[in-house]
């Protein structure tokens, strides 16, 4: 069956430190990935998209990562701040005009 | 531009009853996306909207429907309200303009509806 699994419910992270998330997906061939944050009683807001023939991509603190081989996507926030404390949603684009989100992942960064 | 726009943002209502959301996406925007969000499933997709045309519907059962109109804006419906479907339900517009193209989705702040 088809599945989305982000890695854990929480991360607990030191400010300045570098977040790692991760995004594992089975049965599926998605043409591009994207992640989004979440706050709490809002709506989620995006973040960054990348391609199946990307490897990479930055914006800002944040790097995103994408291997089909291995079928995951990475997520970086370098020099974390409270501020970045959110929950963070990976999404995949399917085709037939539909998007599939993983559970999310917690982030808490202290100061 | 203003952003997408959700309608009620609170409703309780009571088993057995109907419920219409209403959803206005960003101007331009003609691709409209509906999913609903409680703690133990996540972000759900409901079914998608492109030019007043249902392109794809989620696994839910029918009481859960919608439609889209010609100025693109969403409203979607569900009848005989069960205690499960207390959620977030979410509404997301996208300037999509073609299966390959750039998806990013733009979403709403939801309207959060408790069935007692």
């Amino acid at each position: 069956s088809q599945k989305i699994e982000q890695n854990s419910e929480a991360l607990n992270i030191q400010e300045g430190k570098t977040a790692t998330l991760t995004c594992n997906y089975t049965n599926y061939s998605p043409a591009y990935l994207q992640w989004y944050r979440q706050d709490p009683g809002r709506g989620p807001v995006f973040l960054l998209l990348i391609r199946e023939n990307e490897k990479e991509k930055r914006k800002e603190r944040l790097k995103v990562t994408f291997d089909t081989t291995l079928k995951q996507s990475l997520f970086h926030i370098t020099a974390s701040q409270p501020a970045d404390s959110a929950t963070y949603l990976c999404a995949l684009h399917t085709g037939g005009f539909k998007t599939i989100f993983g559970a999310g992942t917690r982030l808490f960064v202290k100061a | 531009k203003a952003g997408v726009t959700q309608t009620p943002r609170y409703l309780i209502k009571t088993r057995g009853q109907q419920v219409t959301l209403s959803c206005s996406p960003i101007s331009g925007h003609r691709s409209v996306s509906w999913y609903q969000q409680t703690p133990g499933q996540g972000l759900q997709f409901l079914f998608e909207y492109f030019s007043e045309t249902q392109r794809n519907k989620g696994n839910f059962p029918g009481r859960f429907s919608g439609r889209q109109f010609s100025n693109s804006r969403s409203e979607m419906n569900v009848s005989t309200l069960e205690l499960g479907d207390s959620a977030l339900y979410l509404c997301a517009s996208s300037p999509q303009k073609g299966q390959g193209a750039h998806n990013e989705q733009f979403f709403g702040p939801g309207t959060r509806l408790t069935v007692l």
